[in-house]
């Protein structure tokens, strides 16, 4: 069976430090990768997409950059956090367009 | 562009029923889901629906869609305590989901 893995669950990060998080999926190949990112009261918004290896797409201009050095792993990264970087990070993949599969997210808080 | 629009909130007593509507704008969307967020979760699909259906039933929960008019609902009969949540319509086109802003669905004892 499939599984989706993201880690880590929390993360308290000062302004202006990196960012590394990551993603990885078990039990398909050749998926699409998603970053999304939930603020707080707010609905999900999409950042980056990969259709496949080394193959990114971002949907919004930000701090934020996304790699897929492997099929099954995405990567979503900051060389220097803002405060509103803060937010619930999803990450998810899909085979067709029947459905994606979250993971379980990650709280990120830049103080 | 795609847009989907959901109300943000919703209370409903425990045993009534719950219908959580959306709108969306892309024409040429192929599936329309619902997924549900629990707190500090991720999303999980709770059920979708191609676009050439009308309604679609799976036990508690009844999706209409009016293609028409882009809009989506979800009923949940016999709402618990347990489905306290915040709900997300999404739309197909290509290889993306688009969502919606979601609705918090509150359940009152």
């Amino acid at each position: 069976s499939q599984t989706i893995h993201q880690w880590p669950a929390t993360l308290v990060q000062p302004v202006g430090s990196p960012l590394s998080l990551e993603c990885t999926v078990e039990g398909t190949s050749n998926p699409n990768l998603y970053w999304y990112r939930q603020a707080a009261g707010r609905g999900l918004q999409l950042l980056f997409y990969s259709v496949g290896i080394g193959q990114i797409s971002s949907e919004v201009p930000q701090n934020l950059s996304a790699s897929r050095p492997q099929d099954r792993q995405f990567i979503l990264s900051s060389k220097k956090l803002l405060l509103s970087d803060s937010g619930f990070y999803l990450c998810a993949w899909s085979i067709s367009r029947t459905e994606a599969f979250f993971g379980q997210g990650t709280r990120l808080t830049v103080v | 562009g795609e847009d989907v629009e959901q109300s943000l909130f919703l209370s409903v007593r425990e045993g009534d029923s719950s219908v959580i509507n959306c709108t969306y704008t892309d024409s040429s969307s192929t599936y329309l889901y619902w997924y549900k967020q629990e707190p500090g979760a991720g999303l999980q699909l709770l059920t979708y629906i191609f676009s050439n259906m009308d309604m679609k039933q799976d036990q508690r929960l009844t999706v209409l869609l009016n293609k028409k008019d882009k809009h989506l609902s979800l009923r949940i009969a016999d709402t618990q305590t347990g489905d306290s949540a915040i709900y997300f319509c999404a739309e197909s086109a290509g290889n993306m989901l688009t969502f919606g802003g979601g609705t918090r669905l509150m359940v009152k004892p």
